[in-house]
C-alpha cells in the first residue's frame, strides 16, 4: 500500500517561480525522503529529514516535516527548466525499505 | 565509481519464461533493495537484503525470488513470468538502515 500521497499530482509553473509539493503519510516514521525522477531514468535522492527535525535546506530546496499532521512539503525556489521531473516522497518507518507515494509531476515552462 | 548498475536495460519475455535481473553496487553498502514501478505509480518494494546473507520480503514478493550473492550483488529472479509483472524494475542500495538510497537506472520488462 502507498504510505505517502503527494499533492498535487501535477504542477505546471513558469521558470523562476517557486514550486511547492506536499506529502501526507499514515504511520509513524524514522525519516522522510524526497527523490527526483527524470523521465525514463532512475531516482535521485534529494533530501532526508528525520522525525526529530522540522526543516531542512539543500541549495534551492527546502523541506519541512510536521509529524503531528503526518505531512511534509518540498519547496523548490527559483525554478529552472532542468527541474522538470517527477518528485516522490518516501517514508522510512522500520529501516527495511522505503514506501513511496505516487509522485508529483512538475513541469517548468520556459 | 559506477554506483548501482543493472542488467539488462530492456527485456521482453513470453508468459511462462524465466529470467534473472542482475544488480551490483560498488559503494560497499550493506543493504540492497528491489522495487517495481508501474505507470503513474510510485515504487513498491519487492524484496530487500539488510545485510549480506539475509533476504526478506517486501510489499509485493509473489512471483519473485532473490539472491544476495555477495556484498556487491543482489539478483531478482522471475521463475514463470506473467503479464502482470510487466514493469520497470529498480535496484537500490544504502550504507545502512535509515540512510538515503542510491538507485540504478532500471530494467524495463515486458511480458507478453
Amino acid at each position: 500500500s502507498q504510505q505517502g500521497e503527494e499533492d498535487p499530482q501535477a504542477l505546471s509553473i513558469q521558470e523562476g517561480e517557486n514550486a511547492t509539493m506536499n506529502c501526507s503519510y499514515k504511520t509513524s516514521i524514522n525519516n522522510l525522503q524526497w527523490y527526483r525522477q527524470n523521465s525514463g531514468r532512475g531516482l535521485v535522492h534529494l533530501i532526508l529529514i528525520r522525525s526529530n527535525e522540522r526543516e531542512k535546506h539543500s541549495g534551492r530546496l527546502r523541506v519541512t516535516l510536521d509529524t503531528s499532521k503526518k505531512s511534509s512539503s518540498l519547496l523548490i525556489t527559483a525554478s529552472r527548466a532542468a527541474d522538470t521531473a517527477s518528485y516522490f516522497c518516501a517514508t522510512d518507518a522500520r529501516g527495511d525499505g522505503l514506501t513511496f507515494g505516487k509522485g508529483t509531476h512538475l513541469i517548468i515552462q520556459p | 565509481n559506477a554506483g548501482v548498475t543493472q542488467t539488462p536495460k530492456f527485456q521482453v519475455l513470453k508468459t511462462g519464461q524465466s529470467m534473472t535481473l542482475q544488480c551490483a553496487q560498488d559503494m560497499n553498502h550493506n543493504s540492497m533493495y528491489w522495487y517495481r514501478q508501474d505507470p503513474g505509480m510510485g515504487l513498491r518494494l519487492i524484496y530487500y537484503s539488510a545485510s549480506e546473507g539475509t533476504t526478506d520480503k517486501g510489499e509485493v514478493p509473489n512471483g519473485y525470488n532473490v539472491s544476495r550473492l555477495n556484498k556487491r550483488e543482489f539478483s531478482l529472479r522471475l521463475e514463470s513470468a506473467a503479464p502482470s509483472q510487466t514493469s520497470v524494475y529498480f535496484c537500490a542500495s544504502r550504507r545502512d538502515r535509515y540512510n538515503e538510497q542510491f538507485f540504478g537506472p532500471g530494467t524495463r520488462l515486458t511480458v507478453l
